[in-house]
């Protein structure tokens, strides 16, 4: 089993529609979960970071949290084609030096 | 403020060559971070380093490398290169802090022939 599991994809959703990406971990112990986007070519950068159950809105972004269940997710409202790219899912361990990444989950928004 | 910086961005090697990927950042930051991303398989933890003075192996730790030469620079060595290390290099720092994120550089796409 992965540490931190992501789908794969591609997901594909129309512009306007909300895209769900989902994410799951082994390490109980994880307290601090990350979403990156990486578009083709270039280097990660951050959308949200979250560490309390829940959730925790940004502008179009919401980040939900479930330590019981071991399941983070991104969801993206009113999806734009800027905002086709690979989505990874993040989890920094206790004692924060080491950080997990998934593999990435590829979405398409198409206009 | 540059953030984080790589070179080469493009290198080519024939196996069994050595090389040195640089990486530097100008945030006052203590922990560095070498990755390496392949098609699939996500960011991979090759070496961190949680101050200056320490290393620590990641998840792919064979075959590399590292150095901290100080704050700013964290340098990953292949020793003697395999086609299997052909991949995107990533170099990121991050600040003190359970939310503080990691700041990635533009990376280094290494092919070993």
């Amino acid at each position: 089993q992965k540490e931190v599991e992501q789908n794969s994809g591609p997901l594909s959703v129309p512009e306007g529609a909300i895209a769900s990406l989902n994410c799951t971990y082994s390490d109980r112990g994880s307290q601090s979960f990350f979403w990156y986007r990486q578009y083709s070519g270039k280097s990660p950068e951050l959308i949200m970071f979250i560490y309390s159950n829940g959730d925790k809105e940004d502008g179009r972004f919401t980040a939900q949290l479930n330590k019981a269940s071991q399941y983070v997710s991104l969801l993206i409202r009113d999806s734009q084609p800027s905002d086709s790219a690979t989505y990874l899912c993040a989890v920094n361990r206790g004692g924060g030096f080491k950080t997990i990444f998934g593999a990435g989950t590829r979405l398409f928004v198409k206009a | 403020n540059a953030g984080v910086t790589q070179t080469p961005k493009f290198q080519v090697l024939k196996t069994g060559q050595s090389m040195t990927l640089q990486c530097a950042q100008d945030m006052n930051h203590n922990s560095m971070y070498w990755y390496r991303q392949d098609p699939g398989m996500g960011l991979r933890l090759i070496y961190y380093s949680a101050s200056e003075g320490t290393t620590d192996k990641g998840e792919v730790p064979n075959g590399y490398n590292v150095s901290r030469l100080n704050k700013r620079e964290f340098s990953l060595r292949l020793e003697s290169a395999a086609p299997s290390q052909t991949s995107v290099y990533f170099c990121a720092s991050r600040g003190v802090g359970r939310t503080d994120t990691q700041y990635f550089g533009p990376g280094t796409r290494l092919t070993v022939l």
